[in-house]
């Protein structure tokens, strides 16, 4: 039973680029959550998918923006970034239903921006 | 205030001893809490899921809640070594948003 995947492992970019990162979830989820954990401190909740749409979004900018496709995989898309967008991604899977069940992380995607 | 609160360490206990890790959290409306365990430079693993009041036990882990003091704890029994890692408490609200807390470091010396 395949986990939560996620690619790349790490990434380098530079100021003002554009990042996507992918995550394909745990077998059998349909809802897909990403996080960034800056370090010392806890995951923060970006937004969720779940049928192809935003079900749920946290306190960032519109430059995070993302996308869920029909076989539940995910991208999560930053443009302009910026250097406190240094962090570990984090991309989480569950099952829609009930909601607020367990969620699986992947292993995340280490973004430096320089 | 922080919607989700975790005893600040780092906590350090000897093998064998009992940890016990606390968190709070302020959205009554709160109704599914989780414990992740997550080593350095890994990502979060869940430990324990807790949804209703009460206690619940799995191997050396309970977790207890108590949802009128808005309180979720850990207890982890028969600490060792390879239970060093920081420990996350999630709260989930019953519109599906997830909020954690920043973790509590917990060193267990041999």
């Amino acid at each position: 039973d395949a986990g939560v995947t996620q690619s790349p492992t790490h990434l380098i970019k530079t100021r003002g680029q554009q990042v996507t990162l992918r995550c394909s979830p745990k077998s059998g989820h349909d809802t897909v959550s990403w996080y960034q954990q800056a370090l010392g401190q806890g995951p923060q909740f970006i937004f969720q998918y779940y049928e192809e749409e935003e079900r749920q979004r946290g306190n960032f900018p519109d430059r995070f923006s993302g996308h869920q496709f029909p076989n539940y995989s995910s991208e999560l898309n930053v443009n302009a970034l910026l250097l406190g967008d240094s962090a570990l991604y984090l991309c989480a899977s569950s099952l829609s239903l009930p909601l607020g069940y367990e969620q699986y992380f992947g292993p995340g995607t280490r973004l430096t921006v320089t | 205030q922080k919607e989700v609160e975790q005893n600040s360490g780092p906590l350090s206990v000897p093998e064998g001893a009992i940890a016990s890790l606390n968190c709070t959290y302020s959205d009554r409306g709160s109704q599914s809490f989780f414990w992740y365990r997550q080593y350095s430079g890994k990502s979060p693993e869940l430990i324990m899921s807790i949804y209703s009041n009460g206690d619940k036990e799995d191997g050396r882990f309970t977790a207890q809640l108590n949802k009128a003091s808005q309180y979720v704890s850990l207890l982890i029994r028969d600490s060792q070594p390879s239970d060093s890692a920081t420990y996350l408490c999630a709260v989930t609200s019953n519109a599906g948003k997830s909020t954690f807390g920043d973790g509590t470091t917990l060193t267990v010396k041999p």
